[in-house]
């Protein structure tokens, strides 16, 4: 119940391109899921956050939907400074506890 | 102001050392984070703080002693250390209303090496 698995675990798009990544879960009370960014050397910062099955959610060139038992994120044209490990975070019961995947690494060549 | 600071950035201690690490923000948020990360792993919950009140202990080591002093400040107290503890650790911050605790505001992290 407690794990959350990335697809792909690393992607290396050209500049310009989609990047496109998943997590799934399984989970029997689901609350919200986020995504986060981590750069290297760098704490984890908040990129979205959704909170039912269906919802689809767009910020400047992320674009996340959020499935019943998963979610995709998508990044359109890609900038080698979007080159980062992409973490998707669901919260368990109780709401503050928060469990990370193990995120997918993001490097785009320039 | 929308930073969490932590010091010290980095960290080395003997396993009979006492040190703390410590976190500040003054988002006005009511919930306050520590975790975990080892190297190209996610970050793993170990305390949260609800109202000053601890609200989880996922079952962490006794060793590792949480303390919030106020609402603006976090501390992590370390006390007999492994060499496996040795890690990045990172403290969060979050409102804590139904629909927006879950951002959490993370800092930079301290980068602890137990010798």
């Amino acid at each position: 119940e407690n794990q959350v698995e990335h697809s792909p675990h690393f992607l290396g798009p050209q500049q310009g391109d989609v990047a496109s990544m998943s997590c799934t879960y399984s989970v029997s009370r689901f609350n919200n899921l986020q995504w986060y960014r981590q750069n290297t050397g760098m704490g984890p910062k908040h990129l979205l956050s959704m909170y039912s099955a269906g919802y689809e959610k767009q910020k400047g060139r992320l674009n996340a939907t959020l499935l019943k038992n998963g979610s995709s994120l998508y990044i359109t044209a890609v900038q080698p400074e979007d080159s980062a490990t992409y973490f998707c975070a669901r919260a368990g019961a109780g709401g503050f506890k928060t469990i990370f995947g193990a995120g997918t690494r993001l490097f785009v060549k320039a | 102001d929308t930073e969490v600071t932590q010091t010290p950035k980095h960290l080395v201690m003997g396993m009979t050392n006492k040190k703390s690490l410590k976190c500040e923000q003054h988002m006005g948020h009511r919930a306050m984070y520590w975790y975990k990360q080892k190297a190209k792993k996610p970050p793993e919950l170990m305390f949260v703080y609800s109202y000053e009140k601890l609200s989880i202990n996922e079952s962490v080591p006794s060793r590792f002693s949480p303390e919030c002093p106020n609402s603006s400040l976090l501390n992590l107290h370390l006390h007999a250390l492994q060499p496996e503890d040795s890690a990045l650790y990172l403290c969060a911050s979050s409102q804590v209303d139904l629909l927006t605790y879950n951002e959490q505001f993370f800092g930079p992290g301290t980068r602890l090496t137990v010798l």
